[in-house]
């Protein structure tokens, strides 16, 4: 079975510009969080959707939403850039919402200028 | 709010030497807690879980772990450390209803031949 792709692995934007990730789970898997990975502050959640609801969100800034497709997709969008978003961006997926195991793609590498 | 210590930033052990990754966690109902690896520019690998049941808890690679409620602690270890294990390894306690992770800042192990 594949795993949690992410798509694109790399990209290079500028301040006040704006970015979507796409994540695509383990064929089945109906959960989808993402997270945000930096030097300073480690491992953050940023939000879940579970059948194309959002089940639960961590604490960021409005610019960062994201949306769920009936197909388990989802994708993430970061409006108006700053230079503290650059990350690694990771999706992970589960069969279910609820402390379910979650499987981890490879990560967007996001790099504002 | 949930919350995961790991102590150690930095570790290094030699090659064949035993180990052990300390994890503390704070939460207040009976956690999901999880050890991720991750290797540099890749994402996070499970290597195992605690749900229920059983303390001491097997994983991939030769990884077990043991939980002990009355230390709010969840350590790795693994008997014998091969240099393919140097990464970094992440703590992670989730919460019973929803998927939201709360991660350790993490331990860089450091394997020396």
């Amino acid at each position: 079975k594949a795993g949690v792709t992410q798509t694109p692995r790399y990209l290079i934007k500028t301040r006040g510009q704006q970015v979507t990730l796409s994540c695509s789970p383990i064929s089945g898997h109906r959960s989808v969080s993402w997270y945000q990975q930096t030097p300073g502050q480690g491992l953050q959640f940023l939000f879940e959707y579970f059948s194309e609801t959002q089940r639960n969100k961590g604490n960021f800034p409005g610019r960062f939403s994201g949306r769920q497709f009936s197909n388990s997709r989802s994708e993430m969008n970061v409006s108006t850039l700053e230079l503290g978003d650059s990350a690694l961006y990771l999706c992970a997926s589960s069969l279910a919402s609820g402390g379910d195991t979650q499987y981890f793609g490879p990560g967007t590498r996001l790099t504002v200028l | 709010a949930q919350s995961v210590t790991q102590p150690d930033i930095h570790i290094t052990v030699s090659e064949g030497a035993s180990l052990e990754l300390r994890c503390n966690y704070s939460y207040g109902a009976t956690p999901y807690l999880f050890w991720y690896v991750q290797s540099p520019g890749q994402g996070l690998q499970l290597l195992l879980k605690y749900f229920s049941g059983d303390t001491l808890v097997q994983g991939i690679k030769g990884f077990e772990a043991e939980f002990k409620r009355s230390q709010s602690s969840f350590n790795l270890r693994k008997p014998s450390v091969h240099w393919s294990d140097a990464a970094e390894y992440f703590c992670a306690v989730a919460m019973e209803y929803g998927n939201k992770l709360v991660f350790g800042a993490g331990t860089i192990l450091r394997v020396k031949s």
